[in-house]
This record gives C-alpha cells, sequence and structure tokens, in this order.
C-alpha cells in the first residue's frame, strides 16, 4: 500500500543550526503535503500546507522564514528549521493525501523528533 | 510498541441516525488516545482526546468516544449524524514511556464517513 516516509526519525541539532526534515510519498505522487507539529502534552497543530510548485500556505502564527517549507517534486516536500532554539524542539509529522479512482486516502509518516541543545 | 486499527475504512450513514467509527489499539504504556477529524482539503482538527482521567470522554460537535482497556478499544460515536460531519476521521494512539511527556504518535489508516439525506 502507499507509504508516506519521514527522514531523519530522530535528530539532535546544535541551538543556532538548521535542521532538515524530508516527507516522501513512496508509491503514489502527492501534490498536497501537511506538516504538523506537537507540543508536549498537546496535540497536533498543523503549521502549514505544503503545495507542489508553489509557495507553502502557513497557518496563523507559524513564522515563515523560520519555518521553510519546499515542495520540489511531487513527491517530496521538506521542512528546514532555520537556526533552531530549544524551544523548537518537538515532535513533526507530515501527511500526503494519495487519489485514487474511487476517491482519496491520506497517510502520515512516522514523525520526526527533533530535540535543539 | 503500538498500533492503532479502525476497523472499517468506510462508513455511510444516513442523517439523523447513529453514527460508531471504530478504533482497536495496542500499547506498551499507558496510552493517550485521540480522534481527528479532516475535512476535504483541509488539515486535521482534534475532536476529543482520552488523557487517562475520565473514560468517556467528550468532544466537539456532539462526538463521544469512550476507552475500554479490557476490550482496547476507543469507539467514537454520535447519535445523530449531520451533513456536516462527512469527512475522514483518524484514530490514534499517543504511548507515555520512561517518565516522557508524550510519546510517538500512531495513526490509524482512517475511516471515511459518508452522510447521506
Amino acid at each position: 500500500g502507499a507509504v508516506v516516509s519521514q527522514h531523519p526519525s530522530w535528530v539532535i541539532c546544535k541551538s543556532g543550526t538548521s535542521v532538515k526534515i524530508e516527507c516522501r510519498s513512496l508509491d503514489f505522487q502527492a501534490t498536497t503535503m501537511f506538516w504538523y507539529r506537537q507540543f508536549p502534552k498537546q496535540s497536533l497543530m498543523l503549521m502549514a500546507t505544503s503545495n507542489e510548485g508553489s509557495k507553502a500556505t502557513y497557518e496563523q502564527g507559524v513564522e515563515k522564514d523560520k519555518f521553510l517549507i519546499n515542495h520540489a517534486s511531487l513527491t517530496l516536500s521538506t521542512l528546514t528549521v532555520t537556526s533552531a532554539h530549544p524551544e523548537d524542539s518537538s515532535f513533526y509529522i507530515c501527511s500526503a493525501r494519495a487519489f485514487r479512482g474511487s476517491g482519496n486516502t491520506i497517510y502520515f509518516g512516522e514523525g520526526s523528533w527533533l530535540t535543539v541543545v | 510498541a503500538q498500533s492503532v486499527t479502525q476497523l472499517d475504512s468506510h462508513v455511510s450513514v444516513s442523517e439523523g441516525t447513529p453514527v460508531l467509527l471504530r478504533c482497536n489499539y495496542s500499547s506498551s504504556y499507558s496510552p493517550s488516545l485521540f480522534w481527528y477529524v479532516q475535512h476535504p482539503n483541509k488539515g486535521l482538527q482534534l475532536l476529543l482526546k482520552y488523557t487517562s482521567a475520565a473514560t468517556l470522554v467528550k468532544g466537539i460537535n456532539g462526538f463521544e468516544a469512550e476507552f475500554k482497556k479490557s476490550e482496547t478499544s476507543f469507539h467514537l460515536t454520535k447519535p445523530s449524524a449531520h451533513m456536516s460531519d462527512a469527512a475522514e476521521y483518524f484514530c490514534v494512539v499517543s504511548a507515555r514511556a520512561g517518565g516522557t511527556s508524550y510519546g510517538k504518535l500512531t495513526f490509524g489508516q482512517g475511516t471515511i464517513l459518508t452522510v447521506h439525506p
């Protein structure tokens, strides 16, 4: 079945550096992918909608210059956390929608744990 | 290890009739459980969550779910379906392990709810 691969699963980076998280749809094309973040003891928060070939649509309160999203192909979206700080430590997860003949299904990556030290 | 099984990929009901979306989980640790809804072309929205308090959890839009440990289930119900309830629903488990405030999220594959007039 369709699979969304997210990499890396775990990443530790130093404060002030940038880190990139990839989200790949392995056997289907995804014109739209979603990026979410989970704060401690809270549920998922939608950060942005990633659109292939165009700019991402960010949710209110999400810093566009800090969380750079690129969707350069139909199977890959990347989230880059720039100048990371400890408060950016969180769980990030992507999802992608696969369109089939009889409808569509959304698939999730397994998530990426980011720790900024 | 943890997993989530949504027993029905599609559920179809008539407007005004009850809704039942089934979810079974497995987890090595005390789980938190969530139900999310996604309307077409929109991101996830939290319906309700269980985090070890009352086993019957009430959410938004008249939805509720009951945590049954003996049955490892967390089924979502609503007494009377509305046309606006038509969407895709995800059951999610998060296991708290080793003193962390939250664990890895595992999503079910989703249940598409169709509501007929």
